[in-house]
């Protein structure tokens, strides 16, 4: 069974450009969370989709981020415009069961702004 | 302070020794994970503890969960150089959007010296 995969692994922009991360959860998890860990700082969570719906996106920093997950299947996360503090990795995670099981994560792109 | 906070921040032992970490947390949980990220790579699910659990065993694994002092450890028995990464302890819980997302602490780092 193939884990969840994220693109790209690394994403070096300068402030003000626009950058998309995706990620593809495990097959037939229903939930997908987005999470980030900027520099020194614990993992946060971001937002949290049931398929193709939003459940709770009281993590989202600010409205230059906007994720979709259209379809219920992969997720973008987009940044516009990316500011400096918007560097960090960002991971993504995919679970069967909401609060019943384990979130599985993927391996995180590390974004740098400069 | 926050959620999941892990005791020590790092820990440095010798291969075939045991390793002990704990986690402290604040609020009632639905689940308590650990996880275990090697240097620039993903987290890598470890266990779930239930919170009507006290002790799980997998492999040299063992984790217990005190939800009386909202506390969990995590031992790791017969180390070994591979076991050197960092460890994090995460906390679920209904925040009222039914999202169950994970809230981590900052991590202990243990390293094992051959």
């Amino acid at each position: 069974e193939a884990g969840v995969t994220q693109f790209p692994s690394h994403s070096v922009i300068e402030k003000g450009q626009t950058v998309t991360l995706r990620c593809d959860p495990i097959s037939g998890h229903d939930n997908l969370y987005w999470y980030r860990r900027v520099m020194g700082k614990e993992i946060k969570f971001l937002l949290h989709f049931v398929k193709e719906s939003k459940q709770d996106e009281s993590g989202m920093p600010n409205n230059r981020f906007l994720a979709e997950r259209t379809g219920g299947t992969y997720s973008t996360l987009k940044v516009q415009p990316a500011e400096l503090e918007d560097s960090g990795v960002y991971f993504c995670a995919s679970s069967q069961v909401r609060g019943r099981s384990e979130q599985y994560f993927g391996p995180g792109t590390r974004l740098t702004v400069t | 302070s926050q959620q999941g906070e892990e005791d020590p921040q790092a820990l440095s032992i010798q291969e075939g020794e045991n390793a002990t970490m704990n986690c402290s947390y604040k609020t009632s949980i639905n689940n308590l994970q650990w996880y275990r990220q090697n240097s620039g790579r993903g987290l890598v699910h470890l266990i779930l503890i239930r919170s009507n659990e006290r002790e799980k065993h997998s492999g040299r694994l063992r984790v217990t969960l005190d939800t009386s002092k909202k506390s969990s450890s995590l031992l790791i028995t017969a180390s070994r150089a591979a076991d050197t990464a960092s460890y994090f302890c995460a906390t679920d819980g209904d925040s009222g959007a039914g999202s169950y997302q994970l809230t981590f602490g900052k991590g202990t780092k243990l390293s094992v010296i051959p």
